[in-house]
Formats: C-alpha cells, structure tokens, sequence
C-alpha cells in the first residue's frame, strides 16, 4: 500500500520567515494529495490541496507543489505567524488516503 | 450543519470489554475511515469503507472491526480491547468513493483500555 513520509519532524521559524515541509509518496498511482493542519486538541482540518495533473497551487500564504517524476510533494507557508503553529499532516490518495507522520511547526514570535 | 458526529468523545474502559465507537456523518459521503492518533506516529488508517457494504483493512486493521450498512454510519468494533489499543481516533468522511476530495474529521473519540 501507500507510504507517505514527512520531513523534518519539527520545524522551528521566526515569525514572518518561510516554512517549508517536504513529503515522499510510494505509490506512482496516487492521484491526490491534501495537507492538513491539526492545532493542539482539536481535529486536522485541509488547508490546501493538489491533484496529480497539477504542478503547483497557491492560496494566499500557502502553497503546494507536486514533482510527480521525483514523488515527493511540498508545502511553503510564507509570512508565517504564531496561528501557524501547529502539527501538518500531508496525505496521499489512491483509493484510500494514507497520512504522513506528520510535523510540528513552531513559530517563534 | 454538515458534520462527522463520533460519540462517545472519551471512554475508559477495561481489557477484555467489548465497545463500540460509532460515526455518522450527514453530507451523503461515499467514503469513510477510520484512523488511530498516537505520538510519533501520526494518523494510521485502521479501515476505509468506499461504499455501502464495502470494507477494507487500512495499515493497522487487527483488533478491530467496522461495518458499512449505512451510507451515513461507520462504527468501529472493539471485540476484546487490550492496552495497546489505548488512543485517540478519528472517524472520516470524504464525498467521492475513491478519497480524492476533502477529508471530514469527526471531533475524536479518546480511549483508555486500562
């Protein structure tokens, strides 16, 4: 089945700095793949997505790019402030979404 | 509201006591799974269901059951609960069949199996 893994595991920013987490997909057949965002006792909720047609997606601060040759999908947080702070779960979709292990981002302010 | 409602939200229970987690979700979605949240690990797939009647086992399915009668409800089945199985999870639903559109998550169901 499908193997996603995330790095780093943590990431410390300064606020207004960017952020940039790395996630690698096993399965070439994968079609779909979420980020979600997870703040401290509450349920991961999608801050952006991407389709395997598709290169790159921006909204406002966020973005995701796709290199579906190298399988590995990234998510840039510009700007970043303390609301950012959080665990990111990236996720890959063929069938069934399989989740990363996730990673906590800090930003100082 | 459109929502993934799981009750109970906590349960402590004991080895051996069989349970049942339900999920229902209200936005007529194909797709619903299961997941377990422990540290470190992230979120693992327990089982998915694409369709009324049809289950499949996730990346941890033993020790655990699902059904799939309804299009709107996915309980998981704890037949004889031990210690590792002490959690928090989230049941899931997604529109399409094929989990290629946005996942819900239900609030999280946190189990203690002492």
């Amino acid at each position: 089945g499908e193997n996603v893994e995330q790095h780093p595991s943590t990431l410390s920013v300064q606020e207004g700095d960017s952020a940039v987490i790395k996630c690698t997909y096993s399965d070439s057949a994968s079609n779909y793949f979420p980020w979600y965002k997870q703040e401290l006792g509450k349920r991961p909720q999608l801050i952006i997505d991407i389709r395997s047609n598709v290169g790159e997606k921006k909204d406002q601060r966020i973005a995701v790019t796709l290199n579906k040759t190298a399988k590995h999908f990234s998510l840039h947080i510009t700007e970043t402030q303390p609301e950012d702070s959080a665990v990111y779960f990236c996720a890959a979709s063929v069938n069934r979404l399989a989740f990363g292990k996730g990673n906590q981002v800090v930003v100082i302010p | 509201e459109a929502q993934v409602t799981q009750n109970p939200r906590y349960l402590i229970t004991v080895t051996g006591k069989k349970l049942t987690v339900t999920c229902s979700q209200n936005m007529n979605h194909e797709y619903m799974s299961w997941y377990r949240q422990d540290p470190g690990l992230g979120l693992r797939q327990i089982y998915y269901s694409m369709n009324v009647e049809v289950t499949d086992k996730g990346d941890v399915p033993e020790g655990y059951k699902v059904s799939r009668k309804e299009k709107r409800n996915f309980p998981l089945i704890l037949e004889s609960p031990s210690p590792n199985q002490t959690s928090l999870y989230f049941c899931a639903s997604s529109l399409s069949g094929t989990a290629n559109t946005e996942a819900f998550f239900g609030q999280g169901t946190r189990l203690t199996v002492v």
